[in-house]
């Protein structure tokens, strides 16, 4: 059974710092892996899709890498903003199913 | 295109009455899945449908859970009759390929039982 893990649980910088968020995966035989942001008491929103050929996925300030055979992947995000708070999360598809992360929650002090 | 669609936003019930969810996917999409996420956890696979047959229903609570998709296209999902412990977002998302397109999801509702 695939086992998700995003670590730290939460996360708490000055506006302008850069954030990396780590998720790491059991079972490497993923088909891809997606990273989403999720406000408070909203739905998911898709940030980023790394598919299991890539080593990583850019876009704008966001720019995510893979590491199958470690099972692991990371999410940088540069120059953060008050605006980039929420709560961000993993997930990877293996076997016809996605599988997710319990999210690290991220605060950009003003 | 336009996103997943869910209705309602938020709903409130006493624990024994029933509730019921609305999802329409993204036109095309003929994957659709409906999610659990209780707070401060990352959103359980409930049910999965390809079309509008049942693809995985395993972690679904049959004695109180229900949900369908007729034509393949729009669902719901029922709760009948809701527990305490049912207070979660639940998250409706659709796919065009899981393996290459990822997924979409809706905005969620809500639901808190007291």
């Amino acid at each position: 059974k695939q086992e998700v893990t995003q670590i730290p649980a939460a996360l708490s910088v000055p506006e302008g710092e850069n954030l990396v968020l780590n998720c790491s995966f059991t079972d490497s035989a993923i088909y891809n892996l997606q990273w989403f942001r999720q406000d408070p008491g909203k739905g998911l929103t898709s940030l980023l899709l790394i598919q299991s050929s890539q080593r990583e996925q850019t876009s704008g300030r966001l720019n995510a890498s893979l590491d199958k055979s470690s099972g692991r992947s990371t999410l940088y995000i540069a120059a953060s903003q008050p605006g980039d708070s929420a709560t961000y999360l993993c997930a990877v598809v293996d076997d016809y199913k996605l599988s997710f992360g319990a999210g690290t929650t991220v605060t950009v002090r003003a | 295109e336009a996103g997943v669609a869910q209705s309602p936003r938020y709903k409130i019930i006493e624990k024994r009455q029933s509730v019921a969810f609305w999802c329409n996917p993204i036109s095309g999409h003929a994957t659709l899945y409906w999610y659990q996420q209780i707070l401060g956890q990352g959103p359980k696979l409930l049910i999965q449908f390809q079309n509008n047959g049942v693809v995985d229903d395993s972690q679904l609570p049959k004695d109180r859970f229900s949900a369908e998709r007729l034509k393949g296209v729009d669902s719901t999902l029922k709760i009948q009759p809701a527990k305490l412990e049912d207070s979660a977002v639940y998250l409706c998302a659709s796919s065009l390929s899981q393996q290459t397109n990822g997924y979409t999801f809706g905005s969620g509702t809500r639901l808190t039982v007291v």
